[in-house]
């Protein structure tokens, strides 16, 4: 069956730009899960979504970053005014569901460069 | 503040050698995954161990878990170069959504 497809899978823009980056997951899971993985920062959490309840934003960054998920399915992670900092893989996971069998399974991720 | 521990972070290994990569973890937790992250590729899942005790084999690699001493292990028997990729444990905890704390991986090179 079809995995968790993200779009674009590279993206480059120029700082103070606005980017969004895309996220189908595997169908009928439930949860959706946004990571960035960095050289320094390693694999970092920054949004979680469980069906139709409100997001877990704890792991954003700042308030640049914004992420919503539609119909439950479906999200957009996006990020305004992006700077050089920002430049890292951005990966989207999902899963059954928390409080289960919670094992989560990875899109092949966006490289965001911000020059 | 959680941590998730691996070491080595680095590992160059002959091939149809054994090795151990540990990872420890700072608070309680009952679950624990291993991923592979090839380079320029995602991550693949390799082992979910749920419980204290449990053990998990695949091929030439094998996981175990120990919830009391907070620490699994990733054993690899008799390496062939096609092991070579990173490798990450991450636990999971439910006071942040049950997202996943990754070590910082174990770059592992297999050497004829």
């Amino acid at each position: 069956g079809a995995g968790v497809s993200q779009s674009p899978s590279n993206k480059v823009t120029e700082k103070g730009k606005d980017v969004e980056l895309r996220c189908d997951p595997i169908s009928g899971h439930t949860a959706l899960y946004w990571y960035r993985q960095s050289l320094g920062q390693g694999l970092e959490f920054l949004i979680y979504f469980q069906g139709n309840s409100a997001p877990d934003k704890s792991g954003l960054p700042s308030d640049r970053f914004s992420a919503e998920r539609t119909g439950g399915s479906v999200s957009t992670l996006t990020i305004q005014r992006t700077q050089q900092e920002d430049s890292a893989v951005y990966l989207c996971a999902s899963s059954l569901g928390v409080g289960s069998y919670n094992e989560q399974f990875f899109g092949p991720g966006t490289r965001l460069t911000v020059l | 503040e959680l941590k998730v521990e691996q070491n080595p972070l680095f590992l160059s290994m002959q091939e149809g050698k054994n090795y151990t990569i540990y990872c420890n973890y700072s608070t309680t937790s009952d679950r624990l995954y291993w991923y592979r992250q090839d380079p320029g590729k995602s991550l693949e899942s390799l082992f979910v161990l749920l419980s204290n005790g449990a053990v998990k084999q695949e091929g030439r690699l094998m996981a175990s878990l120990d919830t009391k001493a907070r620490l699994s292990t990733l054993h690899i028997t008799a390496a062939v170069h096609d092991l070579s990729a990173t490798y990450f444990c991450a636990v999971d905890y439910s006071n942040s959504g049950y997202a996943l704390n990754f070590g910082k991986g174990t770059s592992l090179l297999v050497t004829p």
